[in-house]
């Protein structure tokens, strides 16, 4: 069970869209619909933002989306905003009841 | 309103067991669907899932660590307990717990507690 992999760091400025990609296998995110998204600030507990790969919690922005093609999913944040400069992380669903996560994405506004 | 706290040892020795309990309200593991599970992350690394155990006490575990992880749950007290033994150096991590409703939101963990950091060294 490896980790997912995700790009170190993704920047944008204000306004624009930014992609992190989230590439597993076919044993984990290309087998089941089921990869959650989290947003962490320094020192801070994880935050979900996207599940089910693509479904928003209530509260969440609707700048942020989700999506899965194959082995890989997708993160978008629209018409970024300097409070989205946080720490991203994908998990998947790998079956037999566990998890798996990727190594995380520092998104930076410039 | 959903809330877990992580308590446990800040120190432990190399080769100690770790012990941490997580204290929630908001719910119950009595009711079907609902689980807990723990993460940790190193300091300045990502997050790794390490457990979870559901109301009905199917328990799992990260097969990485299975020989070394125990969770329990103590239904009555809304209290979860995980164990690690033979600590090492490398186990030094900020550990979480955090909620799982399958009804809502299949295989995600909508809220967590604040963590609490592990550090070990003799």
């Amino acid at each position: 069970q490896s980790a997912l992999t995700q790009p170190a760091s993704v920047s944008g400025s204000p306004g624009q869209s930014i992609t992190i990609s989230c590439t597993g296998t076919s044993s984990d995110v290309g087998s089941y619909d089921f990869v959650s998204w989290y947003q962490q600030y320094p020192g801070k507990a994880p935050k979900l933002v996207i599940y089910e790969g693509s479904k928003r919690p209530s509260g969440v922005s609707n700048r942020f989306s989700g999506s899965k093609s194959g082995n890989t999913a997708s993160l978008t944040i629209s018409g970024l905003q300097a409070e989205d400069e946080a720490d991203y992380y994908c998990c998947s669903y790998a079956g037999s009841g566990t998890f798996v996560f990727g190594g995380g994405t520092a998104v930076t506004v410039l | 309103q959903i809330t877990l706290k992580e308590s446990g040892p800040t120190l432990v020795k190399p080769t100690q067991t770790l012990t941490l309990t997580c204290a929630f309200s908001g719910f119950s593991l009595r009711t079907s669907g609902m689980g807990v599970g723990w993460f940790r992350q190193p300091p300045g690394r990502a997050l790794e899932w390490l457990a979870l155990i559901y109301w009905d006490d199917d328990k799992r575990y990260s097969p990485s660590l299975k020989s070394r992880l125990t969770i329990t749950k103590d239904t009555s007290k809304n209290r979860v307990v995980l164990t690690l033994a033979n600590m090492d150096p490398v186990d030094t991590a900020t550990y979480f717990c955090a909620h799982l409703d399958m009804p809502t939101a299949e295989y995600s963990f909508d809220f967590w507690g604040q963590g609490t950091l592990v550090t070990v060294s003799s």
